[in-house]
């Protein structure tokens, strides 16, 4: 079946710090990937996407590269700040099931 | 942003009571899905429908039904409320469900069963 793992947190990190969250996925076939972040007391908001093998999806100085022969799709930025404070969920869509990580929380400290 | 409403926002009930959330959207999407959130768990779909009258199940359906009698609203209901129902509840759209597609989400609605 499908499904998604990816790294516990909580991240703390200081301002300007290179940040990688990993994303590991199962899945047959082609699924696509995603970002999403959730911001205190919000819903979920689409950071960012890749729908193919070695796309690279990126928004807001984030970037993640959907890797099929590793099976990954982490998110990196290479200078983090205090607004991107958040929990991140990596996901996934597949022949009708979506799925996401249990999330991870970032924490940025000036 | 997506317009999409949750209501109630907050809710507290009692165990073995029935509650009823609503979603609410204004993008005259085809999909719409309700999920729980859980610490550890990520979201979990529990239903969700592709038209008026269709829905189905997903991966954590016991204990919740849906309807949706208009394109607009999405109703999700908690027929015997129980405290391992306690969660946040997020209703989300998207415009097909094919893979690419990317979801939108509402504010959710935090339920507390006593």
């Amino acid at each position: 079946g499908n499904s998604v793992t990816q790294m516990e947190g909580p991240v703390t990190l200081s301002e300007e710090a290179f940040l990688t969250i990993n994303c590991t996925y199962t899945a047959t076939g082609y699924p696509s990937l995603f970002w999403y972040v959730q911001y205190p007391g919000e819903g979920l908001q689409l950071l960012l996407k890749a729908t193919k093998a070695d796309d690279k999806g990126s928004n807001k100085g984030f970037e993640a590269t959907y890797r099929k022969e590793t099976t990954s799709f982490h998110l990196e930025k290479g200078s983090v700040q205090v607004s991107d404070s958040a929990v991140y969920f990596c996901a996934l869509t597949n022949n009708n099931d979506m799925r996401f990580g249990a999330g991870t929380r970032l924490t940025v400290k000036p | 942003d997506a317009g999409i409403t949750q209501s109630p926002r907050h809710k507290v009930t009692e165990t073995g009571t029935p509650v009823t959330l609503r979603c609410h959207q204004t993008e005259n999407h085809r999909y719409m899905y309700w999920y729980r959130q859980d610490p550890g768990h990520g979201l979990r779909l529990i239903h969700y429908s592709y038209g008026v009258k269709d829905t189905d199940k997903g991966e954590v359906s016991d204990g919740y039904s849906v309807s949706r009698s208009k394109t607009e609203d999405f109703l999700l209901t908690l027929e015997s409320a129980t405290s391992s129902q306690t969660s946040v509840y997020f209703c989300a759209i998207s415009e097909s469900w094919e893979n690419s597609y990317e979801q939108y989400f509402g504010p959710g609605t935090r339920l507390t069963v006593t």
